[in-house]
Formats: C-alpha cells, structure tokens, sequence
C-alpha cells in the first residue's frame, strides 16, 4: 500500500498526558497536512509543511500542540497536556507541487484519540 | 476560500446515478471545486477537481455550471459501497503555496437495495 500511513489507529491516554501521532505521506509528496476531526463535523485544518518547513498553522493549533517534520518525509504531531476536548480524530494528508498547486491532498484513515 | 452548500442527506437506490448538488456562488476565478467522500471511520478519499471544464474519472463526473456558481457530482451507477458523507470544497490555486481545505458537514449519500 503506497498510500498515506498513520501510527497508531487508536489513542487512549489520561487526561494530561502527552502523546505523538506520526504520519507517513506518500512517497515523493513534498506537502504535508494536519487535520482534525470532531464527531459529525468535517475535517478542521491545523497545519501545513512544505519539505521541512512549517508554512501554515491554524489557531486550533495552541501552544500545546506542535508538528515537525525533520527530514521533510514523515511528520509528527504531539500534544502535550491533554484535556478532555482534544478527542478527536487527528488525519494527515499529503500532496505533490509537481504538476501544480491544484493537486489534490490525499488522506491517510487518521489516528482516533480518546481522553479519558 | 469561497463558501458551499450542499443538502444534508440524500437516497439513492442501487444501480441508479447519484446526483449530489453544491453550491458556491460566492466562487472566485481561482478557486478549484474539489468533491472529497469519507466513509465511517476512514479518512477522506479525493474523488475529483475542476475549474471550469465538465470532468470525468474512473469514480464520477463533475458537471459546473458556465456561471461556476453551482457543480453536481455524478456517480453514474450507485452501489452500496458509495453510501458515505461528500463534501464539495471550493479551495484558492496560486501564490506559489498550497492551501488548506475547508470542509462543511457535506451531502451524507444512503444507497438503498
């Protein structure tokens, strides 16, 4: 499968801890995007890389959040200190610039986290 | 990025074409309409994109109107399979980034026997 691939599927972690979520785009896409989802809402945008450099970050993204992508290949996102509203479904997407800036993003199936 | 609407549900029976309206009349003219599905616990699936020219793939058609203020997707030959939430998004192109995709709550399509 050369699709997007994230780790782990599922989170479940006590109010206050911290967790990182990786994401591996697909081969050769140099865009890179965060996206979270609460239940019945669609995706909410919170962070973009180009390589290895962070462009574009939403106000959803507090200071307890925070993403990387080091080597301009895969991507992490932590979140420190987590409270009960961060349960959501975390997605990430990548895109290609080659051939322009209307290609689409693809999705990976996201990492579910539950604060319990 | 310019606003859609789109219906909150809609039926199709299996085998027949699911038409799944939006509108975006607020649209610019570099402004791409994207249609993305997402079906229970997966992430979104990019279906198709235009302009401003009618375009087809392996999954649907993307019919816009000449005044690109409204698009319908078109899947041709329902299955149970396609029964998923659709979101039509209208994303800005150009200045040399990428931009983000808005999503609302989309059309949630039943397919029905």
């Amino acid at each position: 499968d050369t699709g997007v691939s994230q780790d782990p599927r599922h989170k479940i972690t006590k109010r206050g801890q911290n967790v990182t979520f990786r994401c591996d785009p697909i081969s050769e896409h140099n865009r890179l995007y965060w996206y979270r989802q609460t239940l019945g809402q669609g995706p909410e945008f919170l962070t973009y890389f180009q390589n290895e450099a962070q462009l574009e970050k939403s106000r959803l993204l507090s200071d307890r959040f925070s993403a990387e992508r080091p080597k301009g290949s895969f991507s992490t996102l932590e979140i420190q200190r987590t409270e009960q509203g961060d349960s959501a479904m975390y997605l990430c997407a990548s895109s290609s610039s080659a051939g322009g800036s209307n290609q689409p993003q693809h999705f990976g199936d996201g990492t579910r986290l539950s604060i319990l | 990025d310019a606003k859609t609407t789109q219906p909150t549900s809609m039926d199709c029976a299996e085998g027949r074409a699911a038409n799944l309206p939006c509108n975006h009349s607020t649209i610019s003219g570099n402004e791409y309409v994207y249609w993305y599905r997402q079906i229970h616990s997966q992430g979104p699936q990019y279906i198709i994109h235009g302009l401003k020219n009618n375009e087809t793939n392996e999954m649907a058609s993307l019919i816009i109107t000449e005044d690109r203020k409204s698009s319908t997707l078109i899947l041709p030959h329902a299955t149970l399979r396609d029964t998923a939430v659709y979101y039509c998004i209208v994303r800005a192109i150009g200045g040399g980034t990428a931009s983000k995709l808005t999503f609302g709550t989309g059309t949630r399509l039943q397919v029905t026997l």
